[in-house]
């Protein structure tokens, strides 16, 4: 079955960096668009990025806009999410998700994975 | 402000019919599909209703979705406990070329 595995979280001090990846199994990776999505502390799901099924697209919030770059190995079935300017309100559980097509901006997210967890602290 | 809104709260007890609504405008759910999602804290979300109505195998066909302009709704019928969670709704927005979700919508079953 589909599976989506997060890591990389961590603590780590505002303004350094700090890179995410998902590694996907189950499903043909490389035909479907992928997304990012998080959950600070006590807040709602906001989503953060998506990237096409072939890296050709890609689509940020207006929250991590320039700071943040979603990419993908096709070859080894892994989303990343590099974090650079890391803000003390980037602090959040991050998931990764399939999504249901190939396109960024349709057919929406399917499965999810589990998430992994960054805190930006002094 | 988020672009598409949902009630905080709703409740309901067991065996009732409870409907959760989503407010977006034609940027969003008025022009594209809309998607709820299930989700229990420290848990990974559940795809409930895809494209607006449509429900995924495996979810039981007391949950359903409908749309009607720039608004849509799920519906969860003969209420359970097991239902006690978060309610999240999420559309592509064409103006901000962004999927944009409800601030979301907690449930409880008394």
């Amino acid at each position: 079955q589909v599976q989506l595995m997060e890591s990389g979280g961590a603590v780590v001090q505002p303004g350094r960096s700090l890179r995410l990846s998902c590694a996907a199994s189950g499903f043909r990776f490389s035909s479907f668009a992928m997304h990012w999505v998080r959950q600070a502390p006590g807040k709602g799901l906001e989503w953060v990025a998506v990237l096409r099924y072939d890296g050709s697209d890609k689509y940020y919030a207006d929250s991590v806009k320039g700071r943040f770059t979603v990419s993908r190995d096709n070859s080894k079935n892994v989303l990343f999410l590099q974090m650079n300017s890391l803000r003390i309100e980037d602090t959040a559980l991050y998931h990764c998700s399939k999504g249901r097509g190939y396109s960024s901006s349709s057919d929406g997210l399917d499965v999810w994975g589990q998430g992994t967890m960054v805190t930006v602290s002094s | 402000q988020s672009a598409v809104t949902q009630p905080p709260s709703a409740s309901g007890t067991p065996g009732q019919r409870v409907t959760i609504s989503c407010s977006g405008s034609s940027s969003n759910i008025g022009n594209n599909y809309v998607y709820w999602y299930q989700h229990l804290p420290g848990t990974a979300p559940k795809l409930l209703v895809y494209r607006s109505n449509q429900r995924p195998s495996g979810v039981p066909d007391r949950f359903s979705g409908s749309k009607s302009g720039t608004s849509a709704s799920l519906a969860i019928s003969g209420l359970r406990s097991e239902d006690e969670a978060d309610y999240y709704c999420a559309a592509w927005d064409d103006r901000l070329s962004a999927w944009v979700f409800g601030g979301g919508t907690k449930l409880t079953v008394l």
